[in-house]
């Protein structure tokens, strides 16, 4: 199988400050870019979305940023908080094909 | 957003036996169904896309025979774990995507312990 990853990267914030999480993807022909937020034991949980013809998209309190040239894709979570903790992970698709997951990024946040 | 609903949430099963895991859309047509394992602090793997009505379509590595998946209509698709194996122990989770080709909304997941 594809993206399987090894021991989960991590990001320690403060309590209300800013967080940005990375993501590479691999297919340049990917057209269609999603992240989810992950909780202990639980299935992946949709917060934003961006297609290739965009680089950027608000929601509320995340921002992701698209940059084809490099293949990357950005969260930004404003104003963090404690219900923020969880693995977050970027997932890329090409048309209807099978939907990809990045490696995942681990957020904590201290108080 | 949409809600798709994975059931059992947990099992435990014997080694050698089979276990069946359903994911449903409730309220919507889930024309792609995906299925992933994810084993702990790692990433969900994807194991293999379903279209209803089609066969599914397998990733490499993943034994098509002992992972058995059927996508008989537009609101469910079922994953079969065939002669259960300790080393298939695993967290198993399901999503479904409609023909709009959004987002995919996913299952609660299963958590599949075979002892």
């Amino acid at each position: 199988g594809e993206s399987v990853g090894l021991h989960l990267p991590t990001l320690s914030v403060q309590e209300g400050d800013n967080s940005i999480i990375n993501c590479a993807y691999s297919n340049s022909a990917s057209d269609y870019f999603i992240w989810y937020k992950q909780e202990s034991g639980k299935g992946p949980q949709f917060i934003i979305d961006i297609r290739s013809n965009m680089d950027k998209r608000q929601g509320q309190r995340v921002t992701v940023l698209l940059n084809k040239t490099v293949k990357h894709l950005s969260l930004q979570i404003a104003a963090t908080q404690p219900g923020d903790s969880a693995v977050y992970f970027c997932a890329e698709s090409q048309g209807a094909q099978k939907l990809v997951f990045g490696q995942g990024t681990r957020l904590t946040i201290n108080p | 957003g949409a809600v798709v609903s994975q059931h059992p949430s947990r099992v435990i099963c014997k080694s050698g036996t089979s276990v069946k895991i359903e994911c449903r859309s409730l309220d919507f047509q889930a024309t792609t169904m995906f299925w992933y394992r994810q084993f702990p602090k790692q990433s969900l793997m994807l194991m293999a896309t379903s279209n209803e009505g089609s066969k599914a379509t397998y990733e490499q590595g993943v034994e098509k025979d002992k992972f058995l998946i059927n996508h008989a209509s537009l609101t469910l698709s079922t994953l079969t774990v065939t002669s259960a194996h300790p080393e298939d122990s695993s967290f198993y989770i399901c999503s479904a995507r409609g023909a709009s080709l959004g987002e995919a909304f996913f299952g609660q997941g299963t958590r599949l312990t075979v002892v």
